[in-house]
């Protein structure tokens, strides 16, 4: 089993759509999880962070973490075509300076 | 608004010759990672820097790779005789270390061998 699992997509949606991304993981060390985005040829950029299980909201951006399942969720609401890009999933063990795994991104377009 | 900087942004090479891809961190941060993204596939982990010490590296880093930190601002990935399979997007990355501290990534550098 993969340490990380994302569907990579494509996923394409009207703009104002809600979107749901989603990751399930096998490694229970797992406490931190981020949310990237990344637009076409440049790096990851931090768009969540979340510490445990629970929700995390930012503007339109709301992130969940259950660890009993093994499984996150980074939701937008009122989706955006400037919102198109590849979303990363990534967790490690350990905050700070811990090694992150990823996830293999899902790419998402929002048609306007 | 500080930022990770890499140059170049792309290197071709031929198979079997060195390349080394320059890295400036975020100056106040503490912590130095390269990972790589081959075409296509996840963002994997190649080696963690700190104190002028390797702290954690993956299978991937074999004794092809070293990292440096020759001044007090760039940090270094040498790759001594490329293969065609390290054809992959480089990204660098800092952290200040510190409790819950986000890892902030450079632009990458595209290698190609050939």
């Amino acid at each position: 089993q993969k340490e990380v699992e994302q569907d990579p997509g494509p996923l394409s949606v009207p703009e104002g759509a809600i979107v749901s991304l989603n990751c399930t993981y096998s490694n229970s060390a797992f406490q931190y999880f981020m949310w990237y985005r990344q637009y076409s040829r440049k790096g990851p950029e931090l768009l969540m962070y979340t510490y445990s299980s629970g929700n995390k909201e930012d503007g339109r951006f709301t992130a969940q973490v259950d660890k009993s399942s093994k499984y996150i969720s980074l939701f937008i609401r009122d989706s955006q075509p400037s919102d198109s890009a590849t979303y990363l999933c990534a967790m490690s063990s350990a905050g700070g300076s811990e090694k992150l795994v990823f996830g293999k991104g899902t790419k998402l377009t929002v048609n306007p | 608004e500080p930022e990770v900087t890499q140059t170049p942004s792309h290197q071709v090479t031929q198979m079997g010759q060195e390349v080394i891809l320059r890295c400036v961190p975020i100056s106040n941060h503490l912590y130095f990672y390269w990972y790589r993204q081959i075409l296509g596939q996840k963002v994997e982990f190649l080696v963690s820097f700190y104190n002028n010490e390797i702290s954690e590296k993956s299978e991937i880093f074999d004794d092809q790779f070293s990292v440096e930190r020759p001044d007090g601002s760039n940090f270094t990935l040498k790759i001594r005789s490329t293969k065609l399979e390290d054809s992959a997007m480089y990204f660098c990355a800092s952290s200040s270390g510190q409790g819950v501290s986000e890892q902030f990534f450079g632009p990458g550098t595209r290698l190609t061998v050939l």
